[in-house]
């Protein structure tokens, strides 16, 4: 089945500065890559994803990368502010896995002022 | 997109004791999935919830110890059974497939956070 490796694990990042979390996948049919956003105490939130058949896609100061043919995806988080402080988590699905997602480890950011 | 709720929300149990803990969609949705979260750990998927037949379960997880139901397109319960510590946890339950959602888009209910004494 499924895996999903996701690095760093911790990482922290001056105000301002840019933050990259990376994630590898094992199976070559999953076709949809998620980002989730985790507060303490909250639940995970869907903050972007993409698509087999795209290799970036970006929402204001988050983007997501995708390397098909090295089974890599990546989050980027440009001029980073304390709010972005969380757990992000990648996740990998397939229309053939019926849809359920396996979840990186998580990486828990944190911003300092 | 889809509002989800689930009961309780917390909940402290003896061991040997069952906790059924419901998930409620306002919206007919696809797919409804759930998940455990242990504490300061990812998400690990338990079954895919179907409607109206029984639940696909993952490895690792079995019927007996968490059986599912769902009897519509908007309502699914886990029943966590024979509790034991080991049991203390976030159970959420997601869902995907709402029309107002993409096939894909998979969107979480508020968790229910189980300690097990």
């Amino acid at each position: 089945g499924e895996n999903v490796e996701q690095h760093p694990s911790t990482l922290s990042v001056q105000e301002g500065d840019s933050a990259v979390i990376k994630c590898t996948y094992s199976d070559s049919a999953s076709n949809y890559f998620p980002w989730y956003k985790q507060e303490l105490g909250k639940r995970p939130q869907l903050i972007i994803d993409i698509r087999s058949n795209v290799g970036e896609k970006k929402d204001q100061r988050i983007a997501v990368t995708l390397n098909k043919t090295a089974k890599h995806f990546s989050l980027h988080i440009t001029e980073t502010q304390p709010e972005d402080s969380a757990v992000y988590f990648c996740a990998a699905s397939g229309y053939n896995q019926g849809g359920k997602l396996i979840f990186g480890q998580g990486t828990e950011l944190s911003v300092k002022p | 997109s889809a509002v989800i709720s689930q009961k309780p929300s917390r909940d402290i149990c003896q061991r040997g004791t069952s906790l059924t803990i419901q998930c409620q969609v306002d919206s007919q949705v696809t797919m409804m999935f759930w998940y455990r979260q242990q504490p300061g750990q990812s998400l690990t998927l338990i079954a895919t919830a179907n409607q109206g037949s029984e639940a696909t379960y993952e490895s690792g997880f079995v019927i007996d110890k968490f059986p599912i139901s769902r009897p519509n397109l908007t309502f699914s319960t886990l029943t966590v059974s024979n509790m034991s510590p080991e049991d203390s946890s976030i159970y959420l339950c997601s869902v995907t497939g709402d029309r107002s959602l993409s096939s894909y888009e998979q969107y979480f209910g508020p968790g229910t956070r189980l300690t097990v004494t």
